[in-house]
């Protein structure tokens, strides 16, 4: 099946710093890519859908100047994390459907843990 | 709008024996279903997914699901449960003309030996 990765797998971070998380779909190319985060024992929160070669789209609630999104080519979306604070710890998780179309499954990174101290 | 409903946070059956893990849902069109398992510090990994056609889905690991139109459910099913299968398990859905999956909030799977 199809492979997406994300580095780091975890990152440790002092509070005011920003962190750049990578997703990259590794044998397909994927011209949208999904950013969710997921607290623990909790479901997964979609914050943003990545374009490739256009503006991500937020979810209502996301901050969109301090969650970064880049979709820069048709298999590398990124998550930059700015000025993070210990609240932004979280569980990240990116996605890319396989094809377009809503019948299309999802195929899920293995998630970065963020951790803000 | 689109939602999914998983009524249990956990669900605990012996190793051999079957087990359904429950999710409805709700859509204004027709759905798209999908379950997903996901393992500790892991991202999820796609089990199953109804499209259209029969209304029982075979899927990864003896998994299947069992679509239900009038009672508007989409239950995982196994017939015979490994420890192995020790899990989280989500449901999702995408109405037609949606672009993003809703997510139910899990339901985790305890197998004992």
């Amino acid at each position: 099946g199809a492979v997406v990765s994300q580095h780091p797998s975890w990152v440790i971070c002092k509070s005011g710093t920003s962190v750049k998380i990578e997703c990259r779909s590794l044998d397909f190319q994927a011209t949208t890519m999904f950013w969710y985060r997921q607290f623990p024992k909790q479901s997964l929160m979609l914050m943003a859908t990545s374009n490739e070669g256009s503006k991500a789209t937020y979810e209502q609630g996301v901050e969109k100047d301090k969650f970064l999104i880049n979709h820069a080519s048709l298999t590398l979306s990124t998550l930059t994390v700015t000025s993070a604070h210990p609240e932004d710890s979280s569980f990240y998780i990116c996605s890319a459907p396989t094809g377009l179309g809503g019948q299309n499954e999802q195929y899920f990174g293995p998630g970065t843990r963020l951790t803000v101290t | 709008a689109q939602s999914v409903a998983q009524p249990e946070d956990q669900v605990n059956v012996a190793e051999g024996n079957p087990l359904t893990v429950k999710c409805t849902y709700s859509v204004s069109g027709n759905p798209y279903l999908f379950w997903y398992v996901q393992y500790p510090n892991r991202g999820l990994q796609f089990l199953l997914k109804y499209i259209t056609g029969d209304n029982l889905v075979k899927g990864s690991y003896g998994f299947e699901a069992e679509f239900n139109k009038s009672q508007t459910s989409f239950h995982l099913k196994k017939p015979s449960a490994l420890v192995s299968d020790s899990a989280l398990y989500f449901c999702a859905v995408r109405d037609t003309g949606y672009s993003t999956l809703t997510f139910g909030k899990g339901t985790m799977l305890l197998v004992s030996p």
